[in-house]
């Protein structure tokens, strides 16, 4: 069966450290990967996406890079985090066609000080 | 683009209550849509999907939810509410790459 991990569970960070978050992905092949952020009232906002090793999509421009450097690993950094990008980031992947649903890892509670 | 809505941010039911949870879809062909339940601190779980195979999805824990073309709906329901219900519950569509969710619906049982 597939499973997917994310790590850590929770983050305590200063204002202008570097993050990094990492994600990876058991028991399947070529997934799509995603990460989301979620905030109160405001639901799962899509950061990035990735179809294929080295395959990156950004939906918003911020502070936030992404990396596939293997095929089921998915990672979230920054070089130096902002007040703003504290929140709730979420891992999830998916197989390609439009009818299957995503499966997400527990998520990171990141707060930055 | 395909999107959701999700009316009413926090839903109140007493335990045995019926649930609805409503989401209406944009959309100008036939949508793949879900429900997922999120409990606090963690991910999401899927719930239920509409493929188009059938109008009326049943989901886990005895979830269902309707799709009608007519009203652009696709409501989530419960007919008896149980404490461990409390939960967030988000709709969401898949235009292609990527599901796209409503901002949710905080669900709360009081006994």
């Amino acid at each position: 069966s597939q499973t997917i991990h994310q790590w850590p569970a929770t983050l305590v960070q200063p204002v202008g450290s570097p993050l990094s978050l990492e994600c990876t992905v058991e028991g399947t092949s070529n997934p799509n990967l995603y990460w989301y952020r979620q905030a109160a009232g405001r639901g799962l906002q899509l950061l990035f996406y990735s179809v294929g090793i080295g395959q990156i999509s950004s939906e918003v421009p911020q502070n936030l890079s992404a990396s596939r450097p293997q095929d089921r690993q998915f990672i979230l950094s920054s070089k130096k985090l902002l007040l703003s990008d504290s929140g709730f980031y979420l891992c999830a992947w998916k197989q390609g066609s439009m009818n299957t649903e995503a499966f997400f890892g527990q998520g990171t509670r990141l707060t930055v000080v | 683009a395909q999107s959701v809505t999700q009316l009413g941010s926090h839903v109140s039911v007493s335990e045995g209550a019926l649930v609805l949870l409503r989401c209406n879809y944009s959309s100008s062909v036939p949508p793949y849509l879900f429900w997922y339940v999120q409990y606090p601190n963690q991910g999401l779980q899927l719930l239920l999907k509409y493929t188009s195979a059938a109008t009326l999805v049943k989901g886990i824990n005895g979830f269902e939810a309707e799709f009608k073309k007519s009203e652009t709906s696709f409501h989530l329901t419960k007919p008896s509410a149980h404490m461990s219900d409390a939960a967030e519950y988000f709709c969401a569509v898949n235009p292609g790459y990527a599901l796209n969710f409503g901002k949710g619906t905080s669900l709360l049982v009081t006994p």
